[in-house]
């Protein structure tokens, strides 16, 4: 299994610019959510998703749009991009069916770093 | 809303000492408490759980963290700290009513030789 996996790893945008950031997992999780990384403020949760076809917004979604039309993808999208949106992406997916859906653990990407001039 | 305290933003160590990072966290309904540990240029990878009815929690590479119900607190744990232990760790946080996943801060944590 890859696991999930993000593209791109690194992306510099300038203001305005609309982009999308790509998430897969092929491990059949339900669960997919996107965070953002800023120094000396942990992982803030910006979309998630409990199943395809199911979205929702976690903490500071503003700019950010996502979709989950199959189990496996879940991308998120820069409707324009702002450089307060500087950051590091992470996208995590959980859900065993053995764990049970709240006591999973969450599998996280390898991030991309976005810059936004 | 559910919360989660990590009061340390960074926390030093020589090896072979214990190591403690401390969490604190508020939901509403049950807590289902998560430990991460972050590489540099890496992502999370997980640590540990808390399973219900498990006050003492053993998971990855030696740690293991002590849920404390009366005082809200799920502190990480290892009795004799490596090197290699040098990382940032995130604790984390769902409530039984809540799908989703909150993370503290956030402690980075040296070891040194």
């Amino acid at each position: 299994n890859a696991g999930v996996t993000q593209t791109p790893k690194f992306q510099v945008l300038k203001t305005g610019q609309s982009m999308t950031l790509q998430c897969a997992q092929d491990m059949n999780h339900e669960y997919m959510s996107w965070y953002r990384q800023d120094p000396g403020m942990g992982l803030r949760l910006i979309h998630y998703s409990v199943g395809a076809g199911i979205t929702d917004q976690g903490e500071v979604p503003n700019g950010y749009n996502v979709s989950r039309s199959t189990t496996e993808d879940f991308p998120l999208r820069l409707l324009s991009a702002a450089p307060s949106q500087t950051s590091v992406y992470f996208c995590a997916s959980s859900f065993s069916r053995r764990e049970g859906f709240m006591n999973s653990r969450q599998f996280f990407g390898p991030g991309t770093r976005l810059t936004v001039l | 809303a559910q919360s989660v305290a990590q009061p340390e933003d960074q926390v030093n160590v020589a090896e072979g000492n214990p190591l403690t990072v401390k969490c604190t966290y508020s939901v509403s309904g049950n807590p289902y408490l998560f430990w991460y540990v972050q590489y540099p240029n890496r992502g999370l990878q997980f640590l540990l759980k808390y399973i219900t009815g498990d006050n003492l929690v053993k998971g990855s590479y030696g740690f293991e963290a002590e849920f404390n119900k009366s005082q809200t607190s799920f502190h990480l744990k290892k009795p004799s700290a490596l090197v290699s232990d040098s990382a940032l760790y995130f604790c984390a946080v769902r409530g039984s009513n809540d799908y989703k996943l909150s993370f503290g801060a956030g402690t980075t944590v040296t070891v040194r030789a």
